[in-house]
C-alpha cells in the first residue's frame, strides 16, 4: 500500500518562496498527486494537482520528477495568511485499488 | 462555489449510542467522501461513494457504515459509538473524473464519552 510522506513542519519568512517536498515511493500508474491547504476549523481546500512534470496555477507550482516517487508543492513569496497546514493525497478512486493516501500533513508557519 | 454541509460542528456522545453523521453537497458530485482526522494520522478514508446506494471501503471502515439513498446526502454511521471513534470527521465530494479535486465541508468533531 502507498504510503506518503511530508515532513512535519516548516518555518518561513514572508516574502520567500516555499517548497514542500512529499515522498510516495509506492505510487501508482494511475494515481494522481494532489495538494491540499488546512486552516484551523475548517476542512482542507484544494491548491493544485498534478500527474507528471510542471503544474502551474494562480496560487502555486507542483513539480513531479520522471519517475514520480515525490512531488514539490512551491508556493512563491508566501504571506502571513499562507501559515495553514498543508496535505498531499496521492492515488486514485476510479483505479481498482480505489486507494487514497494523505499525508500526515506539513505545518508552514510564515513569521513576518 | 461548491458547498459540503455537514449537520453538526460538535457532537457529544456516549459510549454505545448510535451516531448519524449527516453531509449534504450542492453541486450534483457523483462522489462523496467520509474522512477521520487525528493528530499526527492526517486524514483517513473512511468510506466512499462514487453512486447512489453504492459505497467502497476506504483505509478504517470499522466500527462504521454509510448510507447514500440520494446523490446529494452521505451519512457516516457509527453503530456503537465507542471512545476511541473521538475525532475530526470530515465529509468530502468530487466530481467524476477530476482525479483527486475534492471539496470539503468544516467537519464534525465528536466526542464519545
Amino acid at each position: 500500500l502507498a504510503k506518503t510522506t511530508q515532513p512535519i513542519s516548516m518555518d518561513s519568512y514572508e516574502g520567500q518562496e516555499v517548497n514542500i517536498t512529499c515522498s510516495h515511493n509506492n505510487i501508482a500508474t494511475n494515481d494522481y498527486i494532489t495538494w491540499y491547504q488546512q486552516f484551523p476549523s475548517q476542512g482542507p481546500r484544494f491548491i493544485i494537482q498534478g500527474y507528471k512534470t510542471k503544474v502551474t496555477n494562480e496560487v502555486a507550482s507542483l513539480f513531479i520528477p520522471a519517475d514520480r516517487k515525490s512531488s514539490t508543492l512551491s508556493l512563491p513569496r508566501v504571506s502571513l495568511s499562507d501559515t495553514a497546514v498543508y496535505y498531499c493525497l496521492v492515488g486514485d478512486i476510479s483505479s481498482n485499488t480505489g486507494k487514497l493516501i494523505f499525508g500526515q500533513g506539513t505545518t508552514l508557519q510564515v513569521k513576518p | 462555489d461548491v458547498k459540503v454541509t455537514q449537520s453538526s460542528r460538535y457532537l457529544v456522545k456516549r459510549t454505545g449510542e448510535k451516531v448519524f453523521l449527516e453531509c449534504v453537497q450542492d453541486m450534483d458530485h457523483e462522489n462523496m467522501f467520509w474522512y477521520r482526522q487525528d493528530p499526527g494520522l492526517g486524514l483517513r478514508l473512511i468510506y466512499f461513494s462514487y453512486d447512489v446506494k453504492m459505497k467502497e471501503k476506504g483505509d478504517i471502515p470499522e466500527g462504521y457504515s454509510v448510507s447514500r439513498e440520494k446523490k446529494e446526502r452521505f451519512s457516516l454511521i457509527l453503530e456503537s459509538a465507542s471512545t476511541n471513534q473521538t475525532s475530526m470527521y470530515l465529509c468530502a465530494s468530487s466530481l467524476e473524473g477530476t482525479g483527486n479535486i475534492q471539496y470539503f465541508g468544516a467537519g464534525t468533531r465528536l466526542s464519545v464519552l
